[in-house]
C-alpha cells in the first residue's frame, strides 16, 4: 500500500553540492510532477512528466532537472544547490494529466547552507 | 489563466462547531477543482474533487465542498471539528491546459478543545 515513495526524507547540503531526489509509484500512474513548498506560497510546480519518455517545464524549473527513468520512477536533480533551494520537496503521480487529481509522496525536507 | 484565492490563511474553531473554508476560483471555462489537506510532516491527501458531475460534493471524512457557478466559490465546509482535523488546507483548480494543478496557498484550521 505504499503510493508514493520519496528518498531521501531529510537531507543537508553545502551551496554548490549536487543531489538527486528520488520517486517512485506503484499506482501504475502514467503522469508524474515534481514540486516545491515554501511557507506562504502553496505548492509550485517545478517539473512534470505526462507519460513515460516525456518531461516539460512547470513554473519554477531554473536550477532542476528531471529524469523519467521508467513508468515508475521520476528523479529530480539539484545540480549545484544554492540556499534559495532549500525548500519541501514533493512527488505525485496521477492517471492522466488531464484534470485527475494528484497523489503525493510525504515529501523531502531539503536543506542547503 | 487558471486560479485560486483562499480567502483566510488560518481559521481557528472550538472541536464540535462548524468549519467553513472559503475559495474563489478563476477560471476561462468550467473547471475541475480540488480540496487537499496537509497534516505536519505529511504530503497532501485528496478530500474531495468537484468534475461537473453535482454541484455538492462529498469527501472524506465529513467533508464537503459546494461549486457555486455564479459565485466562482467552492467553499469547504463540515458540519462538526474534531481535533484531527486540525491541519493545513489547500484549495485547487486544474491549470489551463489541464496538466498542472494551481494551488491557493493554504488555510491552517486550529481545533481547540
Amino acid at each position: 500500500n505504499a503510493g508514493v515513495t520519496q528518498t531521501p526524507k531529510f537531507q543537508v547540503l553545502k551551496t554548490g553540492q549536487s543531489m538527486t531526489l528520488q520517486c517512485a509509484q506503484d499506482m501504475n500512474h502514467n503522469s508524474m510532477y515534481w514540486y516545491r513548498q515554501d511557507p506562504g506560497m502553496g505548492l509550485r510546480l517545478i517539473y512534470y512528466s505526462a507519460s513515460e519518455g516525456t518531461t516539460d517545464k512547470g513554473e519554477v524549473p531554473n536550477g532542476y532537472n528531471v529524469s523519467r527513468l521508467n513508468k515508475r520512477e521520476f528523479s529530480l536533480r539539484l545540480e549545484s544547490a544554492a540556499p534559495s533551494q532549500t525548500s519541501v520537496y514533493f512527488c505525485a503521480s496521477s492517471r492522466t494529466v488531464s484534470n485527475q487529481p494528484q497523489h503525493f509522496g510525504d515529501g523531502t525536507r531539503l536543506s542547503i547552507l | 489563466a487558471q486560479s485560486v484565492t483562499q480567502l483566510d490563511s488560518h481559521v481557528s474553531v472550538s472541536e464540535g462547531t462548524p468549519v467553513l473554508l472559503r475559495c474563489n476560483y478563476s477560471s476561462s471555462y468550467s473547471p475541475s477543482l480540488f480540496w487537499y489537506v496537509q497534516h505536519p510532516n505529511k504530503g497532501l491527501q485528496l478530500l474531495l474533487k468537484y468534475t461537473s458531475a453535482a454541484t455538492l460534493v462529498k469527501g472524506i471524512n465529513g467533508f464537503e465542498a459546494e461549486f457555486k457557478k455564479s459565485e466562482t466559490s467552492f467553499h469547504l465546509t463540515k458540519p462538526s471539528a474534531h481535533m484531527s482535523d486540525a491541519a493545513e488546507y489547500f484549495c485547487v483548480v486544474s491549470g489551463d491546459s489541464g496538466y498542472a494543478l494551481n494551488f491557493g496557498k493554504g488555510t491552517s484550521l486550529l481545533v481547540t478543545p
